[in-house]
């Protein structure tokens, strides 16, 4: 079946960087865009971000630039969300999301999430 | 790019129906139909309820619907069940090729 498994949980120190994978099965991975969302504990969700599986051309939310990289590997059908100068602010569950193939942001298909944990 | 804004909650009794706003700019809700909206039952991942403002995914109870009007897209749940009791959120798409979600309404079904 469709699914995306996401990487184990995460505790990092302030100024770290944390780098969370999404492994795609069921489907051809290059058809489908991938995006990043996250959510810190009681809070929203927020957009990071998505990544062309194809190309591999990414594009970030505006908040996030300079500090979030996303990244694929078609090879293993995998994508990859990294952040750097971790806060205690960045503190979530990190959620990958596949974009339907019409794109417009419909994401039928989520990871399990995956806990960051940033703590001195 | 600020979050769109949903009311901080809803709530209706079981059978009745009740209506989640989402408001945003002429840079997002107010000039493209890729507004969706997700269910987010606690500790879970979000699931999609309704995408490009009025459609719905093979599934999901025709008691889920949604709107748009200017810059504001709406979600209404028809026949209010005790299942339906979760956080929701809308996204669209903006400028510049991004997204932005909600701010949430937890649902409660009194």
């Amino acid at each position: 079946q469709v699914q995306l498994v996401q990487s184990g949980a995460e505790v990092k120190k302030p100024g770290a960087s944390v780098e969370v994978s999404c492994k795609a099965s069921g489907y051809t991975f290059t058809k489908h865009t991938i995006h990043w969302v996250r959510q810190a504990p009681g809070q929203r969700l927020e957009w990071m971000g998505w990544i062309k599986s194809d190309t591999g051309d990414p594009q970030y939310s505006q908040r996030f630039r300079g500090r979030v990289t996303l990244t694929r590997d078609t090879s293993a059908d995998t994508s990859y969300m990294g952040l750097s100068r971790l806060t205690s602010e960045d503190t979530a569950v990190y959620y990958c999301a596949r974009e339907n193939t019409g794109g417009g942001g419909v994401f039928e298909i989520w990871g399990q999430g995956t806990m960051v944990t940033v703590s001195s | 790019q600020s979050a769109l804004t949903q009311p901080a909650s809803v709530s209706g009794s079981p059978g009745q129906s009740i209506t989640i706003s989402c408001t945003g700019t002429s840079s997002d809700v107010g000039t493209y139909n890729y507004v969706s909206w997700y269910q987010q039952h606690p500790g879970k991942a979000p699931k999609l309820m309704i995408f490009d403002v009025s459609n719905r995914p093979s599934g999901v109870s025709n008691r889920f619907s949604g709107s748009k009007s200017g810059n504001t897209a709406s979600l209404t749940i028809s026949g209010l069940q005790a299942e339906d009791e979760a956080d929701y959120y809308c996204n669209s798409y903006t400028t510049r090729y991004t997204y932005v979600f909600g701010s949430g309404t937890t649902v409660t079904v009194l």
